[in-house]
């Protein structure tokens, strides 16, 4: 079984609507929680990380844990055509030891 | 825009070739990782360090090597490329306590 769950996708959303994406993982000793946005051919991107279950937002985007069950959730607000990437989540333990990272989601905004 | 430098960006090789990807970074970090990523697949742990002098294996089994002389630089060695080596690879770095920081990656492609 994998340490973390991401659904591929692609999720297709119109220019404007609001993207969900989310993940599970397994292990309760996974502390930290990240957010990864890649573009084709580029590296992963850091684009939000958290600690405690509850929400973190930053800009359009909001980040939510919900420890007791596991799921992590990235939410994208107003979306546009340049959100058109894989989005990966990732999470390591409280000593900041392996990351685990999901297999990514793709996301396709149409303008 | 990434600290992080990689290359080449691509690299389409003969079986049997001894190739090295290069890994630089500006920003200091003491932690350097490579991971290889395949469409549709979570990232990989192949090598990593924790400081100058200090490398280790990651999870997947690598026929490549890694060293460490200096803090800002972390080239990855192939002794002997096969097929099974076409993916990309990312170079990440950290500082402690802080998630990590990728690179573009080098595209491979063995033939």
């Amino acid at each position: 079984q994998k340490e973390v769950e991401q659904d591929p996708g692609p999720l297709s959303v119109p220019e404007g609507a609001i993207v969900s994406l989310n993940c599970t993982y397994s292990n309760s000793a996974f502390q930290y929680f990240m957010w990864y946005r890649q573009y084709s051919r580029k590296g992963p991107e850091l684009l939000m990380y958290t600690y405690s279950s509850g929400n973190k937002e930053d800009g359009r985007f909001t980040a939510q844990v919900d420890k007791s069950s596991k799921y992590i959730s990235l939410f994208i607000r107003d979306s546009q055509p340049s959100d058109s990437a894989t989005y990966l989540c990732a999470v390591t333990t409280d000593s900041w030891g392996k990351f685990q990272f999901g297999a990514g989601t793709q996301v396709v905004v149409t303008p | 825009e990434a600290d992080i430098y990689q290359t080449p960006r691509y690299l389409v090789i003969g079986t049997g070739k001894k190739i090295t990807l290069e890994c630089s970074q500006t920003m200091g970090h003491d932690k350097m990782y490579w991971y290889q990523q395949d469409p549709g697949m979570e990232l990989h742990l192949i090598h990593y360090s924790y400081g100058v002098n200090s490398t280790e294996k990651g999870d997947l089994s690598s026929e490549s090597t890694v060293s460490r002389i200096r803090t800002e630089h972390f080239p990855l060695t192939l002794e002997s490329a096969r097929p099974s080596h076409t993916s990309q690879y990312l170079c990440a770095s950290r500082q402690v306590n802080s998630p990590l920081h990728f690179g573009n990656g080098t595209r491979l492609t063995v033939t």
